[in-house]
């Protein structure tokens, strides 16, 4: 079946504008997850939906960063006036539920260069 | 909180060698564990999980890893190493409080030689 998709997967922005990332999860998985790949910090969480329930923002970087999940499906990460220490990779993961030894699953990740 | 420490950034090892990629963790309750395989401009794959009963754990591409509580370690193994087995690990965990997401080690990155 189909995987997690995301897009685009890449992504060229001048420093100070706004971008949108987009994810869409596996068929039927009520979990999501966003992540950032980076250089200097490694895999890092951001956010996370588990159905209608309020999302877990604990790892966001800052209040540029916000995400929306709309029906309980597709998801946008929105980064607003960018930076260049915001370039990295992006990674978009969904999970049948939030039990913790549900596995994770992964989409190819959108990369943002940020000029 | 839960950390997890992948011991060397880069392994290189033989084709047909033992591959061994050290992970520890630190966590006041026992963890939900998992290593995943990421290829050059690809999302991250899982390669097994340790969840609970057995502490052998084996996942796919003849790879292995054992929970050893009191070595707080995950090391994964794969009997001989092949080409295409390289690639970047990372191995992550996930406490089984209500924190759901995972927490990765720094990755390793596997060369094989031929």
């Amino acid at each position: 079946g189909a995987g997690v998709s995301q897009s685009p997967s890449n992504k060229v922005t001048e420093k100070g504008k706004d971008v949108e990332l987009r994810c869409d999860p596996i068929s039927g998985h009520t979990a999501l997850y966003w992540y950032r790949q980076s250089l200097g910090q490694g895999l890092e969480f951001l956010i996370y939906f588990q159905g209608n329930s309020a999302p877990d923002k604990s790892g966001l970087p800052s209040d540029r960063f916000s995400a929306e999940r709309t029906g309980g499906s597709v998801s946008t990460l929105t980064i607003q006036r960018t930076q260049q220490e915001d370039s990295a990779v992006y990674l978009c993961a969904s999970s049948p539920g939030v039990a913790g030894g549900n596995e994770q699953f992964f989409g190819p990740g959108t990369r943002l260069t940020v000029l | 909180a839960q950390s997890v420490t992948q011991l060397g950034s880069h392994v290189s090892v033989s084709e047909g060698a033992l591959v061994l990629l050290r992970c520890n963790y630190s966590s006041s309750v026992p963890p939900y564990l998992f290593w995943y395989v990421q290829y050059p401009n690809q999302g991250l794959q899982l390669l097994l999980k340790y969840t609970t009963g057995a502490t052998l754990v084996k996942g796919i591409n003849g790879f292995e890893a054992e929970f050893k509580k009191s070595e707080t370690s995950f090391h994964l193994t794969k009997p001989s190493a092949h080409m295409s087995d390289a690639a970047e690990y990372f191995c992550a965990g996930c406490s089984s409080g209500s924190a759901r997401q995972l927490t990765f080690g720094s990755g390793t990155q596997l060369t094989v030689l031929p």
